[in-house]
């Protein structure tokens, strides 16, 4: 149980372009998603917050116009970056929770790798 | 604020022998604590976790023992084997909302046979 997709699991855009990545949970209703952006030598950067149906809280010093967050229900989250450029190359992790007992637990899914030329 | 540190990697082993990797934690109140591990290539995959204080989580071989005394939380494994080549994060998460997590920088671990 507690499956979380991700979609792509990787892409390549031009500079400039916008790209979508689609955080679902699969066997079980995520009231809140968190985003995450891994760097080179493993280090995990939380992006933002988002519970179904209110706006994402972004962390200190992400973009929340270049990194779009849309959570409309209760299994899917999306993730828009927007005009991508090559520094926004990396490799973009989503992760679910549900409510109750076990909330503090993540669910990962398996991340998406985001190639800007 | 909450933070975790845990130990530089990486951490080179031969096959079977034990392992230890360090993990510390500053958090006000009773946090949960975690381990996770993340496996070439994939996302984080929850490893075990313990919730109060002197609870141990184990999971395939591995354990950790929740020390409030000493804030830590450090992972062991008996006899690690090849597949057990990754990197393993250790994490906190507290009641504030949303269980908002703190992650450890990770600690790669590479078993050689």
């Amino acid at each position: 149980g507690a499956v979380v997709s991700q979609h792509p699991s990787w892409v390549i855009c031009k500079s400039g372009t916008s790209v979508k990545i689609e955080c679902r949970s699969l066997d079980f209703q995520a009231t809140t998603m968190f985003w995450y952006r891994q760097f080179p030598k493993q280090s995990l950067m939380l992006m933002a917050t988002s519970n179904e149906g209110s706006k994402a809280t972004y962390e200190q010093g992400v973009e929340k116009d270049k990194f779009l967050i849309n959570h409309a229900s209760l299994t899917l989250s999306t993730l828009t970056v927007t005009s991508a450029h090559p520094e926004d190359s990396s490799f973009y992790i989503c992760s679910a929770s549900f409510s109750g007992e076990g909330a503090d637990t993540q669910y990962f899914g398996p991340g998406t790798r985001l190639t800007v030329l | 604020g909450n933070s975790v540190t845990q130990m530089e990697g990486p951490v080179t082993l031969s096959e079977e022998a034990f392992l230890t990797i360090n993990c510390t934690y500053t958090a006000t109140g009773y946090p949960s604590l975690f381990w996770y591990v993340q496996y070439p290539g994939e996302g984080l995959q929850l490893l075990l976790k313990a919730t109060k204080a002197d609870d141990k989580g184990s999971n395939k071989g591995f354990e950790a023992t929740y020390r409030k005394e000493t804030t830590s939380f450090h992972l062991e494994k008996g006899s690690v084997q090849v597949s057990d080549s990754a990197v393993y994060f250790c994490a906190l998460s507290r009641a504030g909302g949303s269980y908002i997590p703190t992650f450890g920088r990770g600690t790669s671990l590479i078993v050689h046979p």
